[in-house]
């Protein structure tokens, strides 16, 4: 049982434009969600993470947008660089963290 | 300040092996979790440890055992290897569990391929 479905599983968009990965969660004891981004060969290193509480948080170009009474959340990258190119995986915590599956992004120079 | 390390970063072994991972965790951080990647599965909790103690765990066979050490240093151990558990290993730490907002930094993993 998925218990954090992320989509999509590959994106393509041109520099400039805005990337969105979306995410929908099961689980109302999840606290805290955060994205990951991965490049090749690496960790996944944190990005940008929210609690339920709040409906919106924007880090530089990395906007979390979270509906809790609709279970969903996504990540919206403004101006996307190629640069951005990576895997982002959106995760979800209750007593430990449940990732997505993971969206490849490809940025588009 | 040094991140994640792990050793080592990639392995080759058969089936039927046993195989031992390492992972030195951030100075000062008392959490390690393990995490394995595969392409279908994306990225699967393995177990956590905090204070040498195993403080959560994932949903996989036996055959998967960890343990931390007083400096925080923590192993897994993958027995009988099989050719499913080919995969990259990753390791996370924290500095204590459970804490809203307590990143987990991870390592660059190790690659395992079981033949």
């Amino acid at each position: 049982q998925q218990q954090v479905k992320q989509s999509p599983q590959s994106l393509i968009v041109q520099k400039g434009g805005i990337s969105i990965i979306n995410c929908a969660y099961e689980n109302t004891a999840f606290d805290y969600f955060p994205w990951y981004q991965q490049f090749p060969g690496k960790g996944p290193a944190l990005l940008i993470a929210i609690r339920p509480d709040v409906s919106e948080k924007k880090e530089g170009r990395f906007t979390i947008s979270f509906n809790k009474s609709a279970k969903q959340f996504s990540l919206h990258i403004m101006d996307s660089q190629p640069g951005d190119s990576a895997t982002y995986f959106c995760a979800a915590r209750d007593d430990k963290i449940i990732f997505g599956k993971g969206t490849r992004l490809h940025i588009l120079p | 300040k040094a991140g994640v390390t792990q050793t080592p970063r990639y392995l080759i072994k058969t089936r039927g092996q046993q195989v031992t991972l390492s992972c030195s965790p951030i100075s000062g951080h008392r959490s390690v979790s393990w995490y394995q990647q595969t392409p279908g599965q994306g990225l699967q909790f393995l177990f956590e440890y905090f204070s040498e103690t195993q403080r959560n765990k994932g949903n996989f066979p036996g055959r998967f055992s960890g343990r931390q050490f007083s400096n925080s240093r923590s192993e897994m151990n993958v027995s009988t290897l099989e050719l499913g558990d080919s995969a990259l290993y990753l390791c996370a730490s924290s500095l204590i569990p459970g804490e809203a907002y307590n990143e987990q930094f991870f390592g660059p993993g190790t690659r395992l391929t079981v033949l």
